[in-house]
């Protein structure tokens, strides 16, 4: 079964650092995620993208939260300076459509565990 | 107000019983999609069954079925058969709107099978 992959899957980092977190979707995919998960709350919306470009963000997603699909097969979100508060996991998803049934389930990597210090 | 509200925080549910997971949502749009995901201690999301809002039947996937009641803006998760590596955290989320493209999740269920 294809799945979506993540790395790395935990990363610790400095207040102030930037990260990346990376995925790579499911190669058919046309729709991607990003989700984070801060222990012991709900999963929460970040962001999507489609076509190159962003279609929907949360406002969780400031200034501070970039994505990028810098090539065929990779999806990238990128926080410039992190926060304590930025601890969470990561997930990235992605589906092959929307809106149209069973088949815009999404499907999602492991997650990356963020942890900033 | 909540879109998607799970009341049970945690459930326990003896091997091979049959349990239900509560899920009531609230939106306004006529279109919409409900997805059960199931999340084990290692974290991973795995989704498990879907509705949509205009489906007349209840959605079923193996053991997993979806107990879908549009007026009262509800969808359980029915799980029978339970066994052990039923162990997990169980979230309802919704997809509103035809285009929509963002999941609203509850807060999660989680559920303990006794052996």
């Amino acid at each position: 079964e294809p799945e979506v992959t993540q790395t790395p899957s935990h990363q610790v980092t400095q207040m102030g650092q930037e990260v990346i977190l990376r995925c790579v979707p499911i190669s058919n995919h046309l729709y991607f995620y990003w989700y984070r998960q801060i222990l012991g709350q709900k999963v929460e919306f970040l962001v999507s993208f489609y076509n190159n470009e962003i279609s929907e963000k949360s406002e969780i997603f400031d200034d501070q939260f970039s994505v990028e699909r810098p090539d065929g097969s990779n999806f990238t979100l990128k926080i410039r300076s992190t926060k304590l508060e930025d601890s969470a996991m990561y997930f990235c998803a992605s589906s092959e459509v929307i809106g149209a049934g069973k088949d815009e389930k999404l499907f999602f990597g492991s997650g990356t565990q963020l942890s900033v210090l | 107000a909540q879109k998607i509200t799970q009341t049970q925080p945690g459930m326990f549910v003896q091997e091979k019983e049959a349990v239900t997971l509560d899920c009531t949502y609230d939106t306004s749009d006529p279109s919409y999609g409900l997805f059960w995901y199931k999340q084990p201690s290692s974290g991973e999301m795995i989704f498990l069954i879907y509705q949509g809002s205009y489906d007349q039947q209840n959605a079923t996937e193996g053991r997993y079925s979806l107990n879908f009641q549009k007026a009262r803006k509800s969808a359980n998760l029915v799980i029978s058969a339970s066994q052990l590596g039923d162990s997990a955290m169980y979230f309802c989320a919704m997809r509103e709107g035809a285009d929509g493209n963002k999941l609203v999740f509850g807060a999660g269920t989680i559920l303990r099978v006794k052996s």
